[in-house]
């Protein structure tokens, strides 16, 4: 039962535009999101994180967005560059229950930035 | 580099075989979490351990099992090993028990023949 989803398994965007990549998730329970970038043979690297309190997060040219009511969230990239090329993961906790302390990640999503 | 630390970066062994796979969490982090990634199946929890005691569990088989040391080091022990454990196998850290951002180390892959 895959709790959170990312339905793109690629997305290719040229240097200098917008990437966005897209996340679903279908627990109530979760109430902290966070977007991991990952290159071959290494592990997933923490990007960006947004708390359910909020509906937005910036950090350079990386910010989140999330719709709780549509349990939805997005990563923006602006602007895309070569070396955001990698796989980008959705990932989701909360604190009660079964999703305490534990990530629930989504399948990835392969960004290709080309020049 | 994310201050996690693990060994070895590659094994590779027999169906049978038990294996010890080790994680050194950042300084400071009380919570080592052990996943496992696989192509079918994506990254997967197995195991939380805080401050030396099991905290949560995921879909981990009973033939593997981890430990938290006093040092905070946590080992997966993963034994009668199959085809099927073939995988990524990754630990994170984090300085809390609850929602937190967690640091990966660079993995260790199995390889099971």
């Amino acid at each position: 039962d895959q709790q959170v989803k990312q339905n793109s398994p690629s997305l290719s965007v040229q240097e200098g535009r917008i990437s966005i990549l897209n996340c679903d998730y279908t627990n109530s329970m979760f109430d902290y999101f966070l977007w991991y970038k990952k290159y071959p043979a290494e592990g997933p690297t923490f990007l960006i994180s947004i708390s359910s309190i909020k509906d937005k997060n910036e950090d350079g040219r990386f910010t989140v967005f999330l719709n709780k009511s549509a349990k939805h969230l997005s990563l923006h990239i602006v602007p895309s560059q070569p070396g955001d090329s990698a796989v980008y993961f959705c990932a989701a906790s909360g604190n009660r229950g079964s999703t305490l302390g534990r990530l629930y990640f989504g399948r990835g999503t392969q960004l290709t930035v080309w020049p | 580099d994310s201050g996690v630390t693990q060994t070895p970066k590659h094994l590779i062994t027999a169906t049978g075989q038990r294996v010890t796979l080790r994680c050194s969490p950042r300084s400071g982090d009380l919570s080592v979490y052990w996943y496992q990634q696989s192509l079918d199946q994506g990254l997967q929890f197995l195991i939380q351990y805080y401050n030396g005691e099991e905290r949560a569990k995921g879909n981990i088989l009973e033939r593997f099992s981890a430990q938290q040391f006093p040092d905070l080091h946590s080992e997966l022990n993963l034994s009668s090993l199959e085809l099927g454990d073939s995988a990524l196998y990754f630990c994170a850290s984090s300085d809390t028990h609850t929602t937190d951002t967690q640091y990966f180390g660079p993995g260790t892959r199995l390889t099971v023949l």
